[in-house]
């Protein structure tokens, strides 16, 4: 079946421009997660869902950064008036079950590759 | 809080040479231990998972043991392609927090 799909799959903007990225996962996963990921870094947790709900935006890094599901399905997150810092791969992943199983491997998009100039 | 750490890397190696990346951890409640590989321009995927101590995870030639006495899932391969040339993170979840902890990453390059 169909995997986890992101658009675009790369973005190239001006500082202080306000992009969004989109997340498709798979279908009847209700966990979604974001992730950044810089040059050379590890993953940095944003954001989860679990259905439409965000019960942790601790990985938020700024007020600048938002994200909403809607349907339980399509995610879209949100990076207004960004900066150069911004500049890296988001990577979104869902998983099917309820929170707390720790069995639930993760299944990746292929990411967004931001660029800001 | 739970925590992944993994090897630096790069680890650089010749075809057919044997393969191991360190992994501990620390976490509390019950971890389920994974190795996630990407592969350049791709996302995450699965390369193999243990859920309880002592289970061995294995899938395309690697094997990782989950050793709760030593809390570590360290990766091997008895023999390497270049085609395993890739990031490997190592991953945690457990039933106390639904965010899984990644490991910073091990970039391994093979050379034929």
């Amino acid at each position: 079946g169909a995997g986890v799909s992101q658009s675009p799959s790369n973005k190239v903007t001006e500082k202080g421009k306000d992009v969004e990225l989109r997340c498709d996962p798979i279908s009847g996963h209700t966990a979604l997660y974001w992730y950044r990921q810089s040059l050379g870094q590890g993953l940095e947790f944003l954001i989860y869902f679990q259905g439409n709900s965000a019960p942790d935006k601790s990985g938020l890094p700024s007020d600048r950064f938002s994200a909403e599901r809607t349907g339980g399905s399509v995610s879209t997150l949100t990076i207004q008036r960004t900066q150069q810092e911004d500049s890296a791969v988001y990577l979104c992943a869902s998983t099917p079950g309820t929170s707390g199983s720790p069995y639930n491997e993760q299944f990746f998009g292929p990411g967004t590759r931001l660029t800001v100039l | 809080g739970n925590s992944v750490t993994q090897m630096e890397g790069p680890v650089t190696l010749s075809e057919e040479a044997f393969l191991t990346i360190n992994c501990t951890y620390t976490a509390t409640g019950y971890p389920s231990l994974f190795w996630y590989v990407q592969y350049p321009g791709e996302g995450l995927q699965l390369l193999l998972k243990a859920t309880k101590a002592d289970d061995k995870g294995s899938n395309k030639g690697f094997e990782a043991t989950y050793r709760k006495e030593t809390t570590s899932f360290h990766l091997e391969k008895g023999s390497v392609q270049v085609s395993d040339s890739a990031v490997y993170f190592c991953a945690l979840t457990s039933t106390i927090s639904y965010i899984p902890t990644f490991g910073r990453g091990t970039s391994l390059i093979v050379h034929p």
